[in-house]
């Protein structure tokens, strides 16, 4: 079974602060790809990094980067220097096997930058 | 990056008609096309998946013949539900990729049926 979690109903964090929002995921498959995505009010899912199970590096991409932990199944995402317009639902989801079609997300994380 | 469309962006309709909700990748050519849905404040729940001038593929629990989906391009996914009702007002979002790349979403459909 596959299965991703996410533990943070919501966060605050003051703004040009760096945030860290948890992900944890679960699966039998070796090759499996890890993604984030953002959700403004607007409602738009705006993708925003991608880890592959096979990467050795941790992907970066601007001010998101992603904390993989593959022994601890956790791709953490960070953000650096959060700004107003970074307050959003975050989901993590995840892809197993690589070409297969299923999509799991997680329940998403509700991310308020204060002033 | 991708950019997907979807058409119309708001929709209210009366309780027994047919909406029909049209997905677009405008710059690249998608091997699958998904169509989600999502209720406030939950995850997206993934209704179906749709390839290119075949069948769609539907999740269980999903009713086929309430939620219709043609795939008839590359480019172009249609969602239509049928008869709709209350309880289908929701917010439909559709995705596109190629291969492997990540899914990209569309803006959504924000349906309310009276």
């Amino acid at each position: 079974a596959q299965k991703i979690t996410q533990t943070q109903p919501g966060m605050f964090v003051q703004e040009k602060e760096a945030v860290t929002l948890d992900c944890t995921y679960d699966t039998s498959d070796q090759s499996y790809g890890l993604f984030w995505y953002k959700q403004p009010s607007s409602g738009e899912m705006i993708f925003l990094i991608y880890q592959g199970s096979y990467d050795e590096q941790n992907a970066t991409e601007g001010r998101y980067s992603l904390n993989f932990q593959k022994a601890r199944k956790s791709a953490n995402l960070v953000i650096s220097a959060s700004q107003l317009g970074d307050s959003a639902m975050y989901f993590c989801a995840m892809r197993a096997p690589p070409h297969g079609n299923q999509f799991y997300f997680g329940t998403g994380t509700s991310l308020t930058v204060i002033p | 990056g991708a950019v997907v469309s979807q058409h119309p962006s708001r929709v209210i309709c009366k309780s027994g008609t047919s909406v029909k909700i049209e997905c677009r990748s405008l710059d690249f050519q998608a091997t699958t096309m998904f169509w989600y849905r999502q209720f406030p404040k939950q995850s997206l729940m993934l209704m179906a998946t749709s390839n290119e001038g075949s069948k769609a593929t539907y999740e269980q629990g999903v009713e086929k013949d309430k939620f219709l989906i043609n795939h008839a391009s590359l480019t172009l996914s249609t969602l239509t539900v049928t008869s709709a009702h209350p309880e289908d007002s929701s917010f439909y979002i559709c995705s596109a990729r190629v291969r492997d790349d990540p899914q990209y979403f569309g803006p959504g459909t924000r349906l309310t049926v009276l």
